[in-house]
């Protein structure tokens, strides 16, 4: 089955440091894939996607590039701030068929940056 | 941008008594919702797909009998635990998907924690 892994966190940085999430992801056919955000006691909320390969995928200084031959979606920001701690998850969506419409995420990352 | 609320956002219940939880878009119509399941430090479960006006679709593994999923209108998909026990213990997110079959966004609601003593 479809499946979403992401780096073990928490990750903690600095300030205005650099930040990757290293994300894999295991489907059949051409998913599209997602970056959500989970602020804390706050919903999921959609930070980026892309829906075919080498399409990048960008929000609030986080990009994500959609590589089809590594099977990843890497999510980078060249400079976090206090504000971006929350949890991140990775996901995709199946091309089609009976599954089309679910999400699978990954297990999420918790990002705490510290000023 | 599309709201989803839940309500309530937390209960707690005792063992066998049932909990229902409301999820609604409140300023878009929804064709679909889903419902999640997210454990501690844990990954969203897909529990079930809802679709206005049949039946829901159940993931492998789900007790429809226990988890029972009513999606009444086009902004409104209920979820009530019946029976509950401290193991369905939890935390429970919708998800709305608006607009075409060919639209891939859905809007998260911000959970409902239940807890069963």
């Amino acid at each position: 089955g479809d499946s979403v892994t992401q780096m073990e966190g928490p990750v903690t940085l600095s300030e205005e440091a650099f930040l990757t999430i290293n994300c894999t992801y295991t489907a059949t056919g051409y998913p599209s894939l997602f970056w959500y955000v989970q602020y804390p006691g706050e919903g999921l909320q959609l930070l980026l996607k892309a829906t075919k390969a080498d399409d990048k995928g960008s929000n609030k200084g986080f990009e994500a590039t959609y590589r089809k031959e590594t099977t990843s979606f890497h999510l980078e920001k060249g400079s976090v701030q206090v504000s971006d701690s929350a949890v991140y998850f990775c996901a995709l969506i199946r091309a089609g068929g009976t599954s089309y419409g679910k999400l699978t995420f990954g297990q999420g990352t918790i990002l705490t940056v510290h000023p | 941008g599309a709201v989803v609320s839940q309500h309530p956002s937390w209960v707690i219940c005792k063992s066998g008594t049932s909990v229902k939880i409301e999820c609604r878009s409140l300023d878009f119509q929804a064709t679909t919702m889903f419902w999640y399941r997210q454990f501690p430090k844990q990954s969203l479960m897909l529990m079930a797909t809802s679709n206005e006006g049949s039946k829901a679709t159940y993931e492998q593994g789900v007790e429809k009998d226990k988890f029972l999923i009513n999606h009444a209108s086009l902004t409104l998909s209920t979820l009530t635990v019946t029976s509950a026990h401290p193991e369905d213990s939890s935390f429970y997110i919708c998800s709305a998907r608006v607009g075409t079959a060919s639209s891939d966004t859905q809007y998260f609601g911000p959970g409902t924690r239940l807890t069963v003593l």
